[in-house]
């Protein structure tokens, strides 16, 4: 069946801008995550989902990161005001649900900040 | 602060001989450990997990887990230049988050 998708693959943007992000997790799986890799570091957990409701917001770095979930389905994380710092690659994963399961990453979404 | 610890290798090892992966965790509550393989330029993938004492086999995989010593490991049998990957660990926490290690680089050579 079909994996987690997620669009874009890549996006430059301009310092100051704002960007939107894509996930649409595996059919059927409530929980949903979002990760952060900057490059040639391991991942960085952002963001959990169970539903359309986010139990856990401890990893977004900052008030700039924002994250929703609708229809228990597809999430958006947006970064307004974006930063060099920010340049990363964006993974979102899925797992059957918030508990003690397997997670599946999506391709991820490759940001670079200029 | 939790923490998963691996060596960031490289680990290298001839073509058909066991490469060993090892992974630490300072969370005594993370009761779930799961591997990753991860390709230069692509995503994680799932290739193991293991949520009890003892050993996990997969085909060519065994993962291994202790958890008095908080120790992981993951063993590849006969392993082929196409295992040659970073090998992530994690630990999932008590609110089923991953914590994630850098990663153990591993080169198989021909």
């Amino acid at each position: 069946g079909a994996g987690v998708s997620q669009s874009p693959s890549n996006k430059v943007t301009e310092k100051g801008k704002d960007v939107e992000l894509r996930c649409d997790p595996i059919s059927g799986h409530t929980a949903l995550y979002w990760y952060r890799q900057s490059l040639g570091q391991g991942l960085e957990f952002l963001i959990y989902f169970q539903g359309n409701s986010a139990p856990d917001k401890s990893g977004l770095p900052s008030d700039r990161f924002s994250a929703e979930r609708t229809g228990g389905s597809v999430s958006t994380l947006t970064i307004q005001r974006t930063q060099q710092e920010d340049s990363a690659v964006y993974l979102c994963a899925s797992s059957l649900s918030g508990q003690a399961n397997e997670q599946y990453f999506g391709p991820g979404t490759r940001l670079t900040v200029t | 602060q939790k923490e998963v610890e691996q060596n960031s290798g490289p680990l290298s090892v001839p073509e058909g001989a066991i490469a060993s992966l090892n992974c630490t965790y300072s969370d005594r509550g993370s009761q779930s450990f799961f591997w990753y393989r991860q390709y230069s330029g692509k995503s994680p993938e799932l290739i193991m997990f293991i949520y009890s004492n003892g050993d996990k086999e997969d085909g060519r995989f065994t993962a291994q887990l202790n958890k008095a010593s908080q120790y992981v490991s993951l063993l590849i049998r006969d392993s082929q230049p196409s295992d040659s990957a970073t090998y992530l660990c994690a630990a999932m926490d008590s609110s089923y988050k991953l914590i994630f290690g850098s990663g153990t680089r591993l080169l198989v050579r021909p």
